[in-house]
Parts: structure tokens; sequence; C-alpha cells
């Protein structure tokens, strides 16, 4: 059964602090996604990586930085926490290949007060 | 620009009822997929289906239909008989296939509540 884990499910932090949201992948895939879900906006990519090192900025990397030492891992940073950022926090992976079906995560519930 | 448009933002019906869920995309690209996925209340999104962009024969699993109608970019979806465990956000996506990155283009998501 393939799987895609996230580190946390709920997770409250402060204004100005540096938050690691971690996402896991088994299924040895190429790409991987971070997503932020708010009311009314849908699904919207933060970054996305398509090997170990490499990454690309989505439609909204304001504020947020990636890492990806490994295939299986993909690391969202939020370098200094903001209110604005409180929102539901999506990881996916995919495979390289069509028809590019991505894989999520339970997503991550973040907080900033 | 591609773009995903889901109009309805929230549904409600009662069960046994049939619900059709609305999308219409834009997109440049002859070669595509079109993909629904449910995220239920737990936060998961779950894949339900996907097209390709030269098959437009429609699809039933179960109490679940497809309409995908290139003529009109439209890929609508239909629960028959809906039930209470149908309640849940739906997304409509869209594939970027000329940038062969497997990016996703997503809609704004529909609600649907079912009641007892």
């Amino acid at each position: 059964d393939v799987k895609v884990t996230q580190s946390s499910r709920y997770l409250v932090k402060r204004t100005g602090e540096k938050v690691f949201l971690e996402c896991v992948q088994d299924m040895d895939h190429e790409n991987m996604f971070w997503y932020r879900q708010d009311p009314g906006l849908g699904l919207r990519l933060i970054y996305f990586s398509y090997d170990v090192k490499m990454k690309e900025k989505g439609d909204i990397p304001e504020g947020y930085s990636v890492s990806r030492e490994k295939k299986e891992r993909f690391s969202l940073i939020l370098e200094s926490a903001s209110t604005n950022q409180t929102s539901m926090y999506l990881c996916a992976s995919s495979p390289i290949e069509e028809p590019y079906e991505q894989y999520f995560g339970p997503g991550t519930r973040l907080t900033v007060t | 620009a591609q773009k995903v448009t889901q109009a309805q933002t929230e549904i409600s019906v009662v069960e046994k009822e049939d619900v059709t869920l609305d999308c219409v995309y834009e997109t440049r690209d002859t070669t595509y997929y079109l993909f629904w996925y449910k995220q239920p209340p737990s936060g998961e999104l779950v894949f339900l289906i996907r097209r390709n962009s030269f098959d437009e024969q429609n699809e039933i699993s179960g109490r679940y239909s497809w309409n995908f109608q290139k003529s009109t970019s439209s890929f609508n979806f239909t629960i028959t008989a809906s039930q209470v465990v149908d309640s849940a956000v739906y997304f409509c996506a869209l594939s970027e296939w000329t940038s062969n990155t497997g990016k996703l283009i997503f809609g704004q998501g529909t609600t649907l509540q079912v009641k007892p």
C-alpha cells in the first residue's frame, strides 16, 4: 500500500519561529510537492522537487523554502513563521511517468499565533 | 493559461438524492489528464479517477459516474443515491502536460454535505 506520511497532523507555533514540516514517501517517486490549502482557494503549490537536491518554485513560494536531501524525504521550511501562514499543508508525491497521479499525505494543520 | 474552475463552492443534499459536481477547465495542451480527488474530514486527498484527453468515454464506478466533454471543456462528477459518507470536499485537477513535471492545477474545491 502506497504511503505518504507527514510528521505532524497538528502544529502550533509562535510568530517568528522557524518551522519544519517533514514529508516521507515510500513509493520511490521522483516528484514531490508541497501545497497549502485555504478555504475558497483550493490547493496552491508552494514548491516542488523532481529529483534529489532539485527544486522549483510553485505559485506561492514567498516565505517558504524546501530541502530534499534524500529521494524519499521532502521538507518544507518556514524561516520565520507569520500568522498568515496559518493553513493546512499537504504533501504529495508522483512518479515521473504519465499520468502523473499524485498521492497525498494526511496533511498538517499549522496554526501560527 | 491553464485553469480549473469549480463554480459550486458548497452543495447540500439529502441522502439518496443525486448530485452533480461541475468542473470546467482551460488548457492549450492537446494532451492532458483530468483528475477527481475526494478529501474527507480526515484531511487526506483520495484519488477517485483520471481521464486522458483522448478518451471521452464516460465512466461509471458504482454510484459514481463521470462525464467528460471536450467540446465544453468539462469533466463533471455525479454521485447517484448520495450517502452521508459522501460528505467531503471534492477537487477537480488538470495535469500540466507541457512542462512534463507532473504538476497538477487544482480547482477551488466543492464541499458536499449529505444530510441524513
